[in-house]
This record gives structure tokens, C-alpha cells and sequence, in this order.
């Protein structure tokens, strides 16, 4: 089955500073999302994004499905912007995600 | 638009108790995944459903159940709990197989 594996596993930040998450899948996808777990456990929908571009304020993320890898890009970090983030994979038909172990980011003021 | 819902939020179970965590989505999606959380790592599946009266296992079903008889409604049954079984469980549900998956609030679970 598809393996996920996210790189860096834990960064610091200084508030202000930018950010490149990596995410590494091991078979081609019809899905790959991102996510922010907040310190509270839940798990906020970043973006969809099997292939292409997209950006959400600070926010943008890439995926190369024919090199397969996904970036999420953070600008101007903020406090808030602390938690675990997670990519998740699909490809099969039963539409079920396969997820990295997560990149723990720290943001300090 | 509540989106997924989970109940209870929080629970403590006894070893060899049994609980039902309920999961409903008002989304009219078709897939429904039931996922657990360790500490320190990612989800993994425990079972799916792809559309109502169907059900199949994922990476981790040993020790649990569940049905789907509506679209909306997706309930995971812990029989004989262990306390491996303490864990965060998320429910999540997408229209289809390759579209957006979108997520419960969770259930935080210890068997003691």
C-alpha cells in the first residue's frame, strides 16, 4: 500500500519566520490532503490538493503526483499557527487516507 | 451545518466493558471511515463503510464492530475493552473514494 513520510518531524520557528513542510508518497494518488491538528486534537482541513497549486492567505501548498511529493508552505508564522500538521494520501477505491507521522511545528513570540 | 459529529467527547472504560462511540455526518457523503490516533503518530483505519448496509475492515479492526444501516449514521463498537484500546478515535466521512475527507472532533477514550 501507499507509505506517507513527512519531513521535517519537528521544527522551530521564530513568529514572523517562513516554513517548507515536505510530504514524500510512495505510489501514485487520487487524493492527498493536509492538515493542522491544534493543540485541542482536532484536525482542520488545510487543503485538497492531489495535484497542482492552490493558496489560502499565508497558507500554500503544492503537489508534483508525477514526482510524488506535496510541500506546505507557511509564510509570516504566527503563535497559532503551532500544532501537528498531517498529509494524507488515498489511492485506492476505498477512499480511505494513508497518513504521515506529522511535522510538530513550534512557534515561539 | 454540524458536518461530522461525534459523541461522547471524553471516556474512561473499565477493562472488558463495552461502549459504542457514535459518529453522524449531515453531509449526505456515501464513504464513512472510522480512524484511530496514538500518541505521537498519525491515524490509522480501523473500518469503512462505502454506502449504507456495507462495511470492511481496515488496518486495525481487531477488538471492534460497527454497522452503517443510514447515510448519516456510523457507530464504532468496542466489545471487551482493553487497554490498547485507549486511543483518539476520529470519524470522518467524503462523498466519494478520490474527494475531500473532512473529520470529527474526535473521542478520547482510556481503558483502565
Amino acid at each position: 500500500g501507499i507509505q506517507v513520510e513527512q519531513s521535517p518531524p519537528d521544527l522551530i520557528l521564530q513568529e514572523g519566520a517562513n516554513s517548507t513542510l515536505r510530504c514524500n508518497f510512495s505510489d501514485s494518488v487520487n487524493n492527498l490532503q493536509w492538515f493542522h491538528q491544534n493543540p485541542w486534537g482536532q484536525l482542520i482541513n488545510l487543503f485538497y490538493i492531489p495535484s497542482g497549486t492552490k493558496q489560502n492567505g499565508r497558507l500554500s501548498a503544492t503537489t508534483v503526483a508525477t514526482e510524488r511529493y506535496s510541500l506546505l508552505y507557511i509564510s509570516s508564522s504566527q503563535t497559532t499557527d503551532s500544532g501537528v500538521y498531517f498529509c494524507a494520501a488515498g489511492g485506492g477505491s476505498q477512499g480511505n487516507l494513508i497518513f504521515g507521522k506529522g511535522t510538530k511545528l513550534s512557534v515561539k513570540p | 451545518n454540524a458536518g461530522v459529529t461525534q459523541t461522547p467527547k471524553f471516556h474512561i472504560l473499565k477493562i472488558g466493558q463495552s461502549m459504542t462511540l457514535q459518529c453522524t455526518q449531515d453531509m449526505n457523503h456515501n464513504y464513512m471511515y472510522w480512524y484511530r490516533q496514538d500518541p505521537g503518530m498519525g491515524l490509522k483505519l480501523i473500518y469503512y463503510s462505502v454506502g449504507a448496509g456495507i462495511t470492511d475492515k481496515g488496518e486495525v479492526p481487531n477488538g471492534y464492530n460497527v454497522s452503517r444501516s443510514t447515510t448519516e449514521d456510523f457507530p464504532l463498537r468496542l466489545e471487551l475493552a482493553a487497554p490498547s484500546q485507549t486511543s483518539v478515535y476520529f470519524c470522518a466521512s467524503s462523498r466519494g473514494a478520490s474527494t475531500e475527507a473532512f473529520f470529527g472532533q474526535g473521542t478520547r477514550l482510556t481503558v483502565v
